[in-house]
């Protein structure tokens, strides 16, 4: 099955700074990648995602790369605020055999002023 | 409704008792997912229904553990004769068949 490894479990930056977590995945057939955000004390929340067929997508301030050679993935935040700090989680699966989505182990980011 | 509902939201039982969590996915949704996460802690797998398949149970951490989705909508999740070190927050989500997996609010479980 799949496995998804996940680094670093923690962040700290200071606030305008950037932000890079980075995940790889082993099942070279998986072609969907999403990044959950959980703030503390609610649900994860899907923020953005990505799919084998490009290998960059950006939204605003945040962005996600596809490296599927490397078989990794990694999530970009610029601009860091206080609102960005939170647990993100990154996960893979593959839509095709509708396999279960395999999520990492999350990466707590911590903002400061 | 328009997202994933879990029921209860808290829920304070003794040791030794028998527990149900209930989830009401996206209406539509094909795939059910029930995760485990304690306080600080990752997603931790427990059991992955899609469609008519067999349910993948791998992530079950014990026999006390169960789970059924009845209809190919509402699941319930048994935890039966639960021990301190189950209390956790439940986490239910659901997808379609694109993959985006959106997660509902989780019921919190306490054993004491």
């Amino acid at each position: 099955g799949e496995n998804v490894e996940q680094h670093p479990s923690t962040l700290s930056v200071q606030e305008g700074d950037s932000a890079v977590i980075k995940c790889t995945y082993s099942d070279s057939a998986s072609n969907y990648f999403p990044w959950y955000k959980q703030e503390l004390g609610k649900r994860p929340q899907l923020i953005i995602d990505i799919r084998s067929n490009v290998g960059e997508k950006k939204d605003q301030r945040i962005a996600v790369t596809l490296n599927k050679t490397a078989k990794h993935f990694s999530l970009h935040i610029t601009e860091t605020q206080p609102e960005d700090s939170a647990v993100y989680f990154c996960a893979a699966t593959d839509t095709g055999t509708a396999s279960k989505l395999t999520f990492g182990t999350g990466t707590r980011l911590q903002v400061t002023l | 409704g328009a997202g994933v509902s879990q029921s209860p939201s808290n829920k304070v039982t003794e040791k030794g008792k028998d527990v149900e969590l209930r989830c009401d996915p996206i209406s539509g949704h094909t795939a059910l997912y029930w995760y485990r996460q304690s306080l600080g802690q990752g997603l931790e797998f427990l059991i992955y229904f899609q469609g008519n398949s067999a349910p993948d149970k791998s992530g079950l951490p014990s026999d006390r553990f169960s789970a059924e989705r009845t209809g190919g909508s509402v699941s319930t999740l048994t935890i039966q004769r639960t021990q301190q070190e189950d209390s956790a927050v439940y986490l239910c989500a659901s997808s379609f068949d694109r993959g985006e997996a959106f997660f509902g609010q989780g019921t919190r479980l306490t054993v004491v």
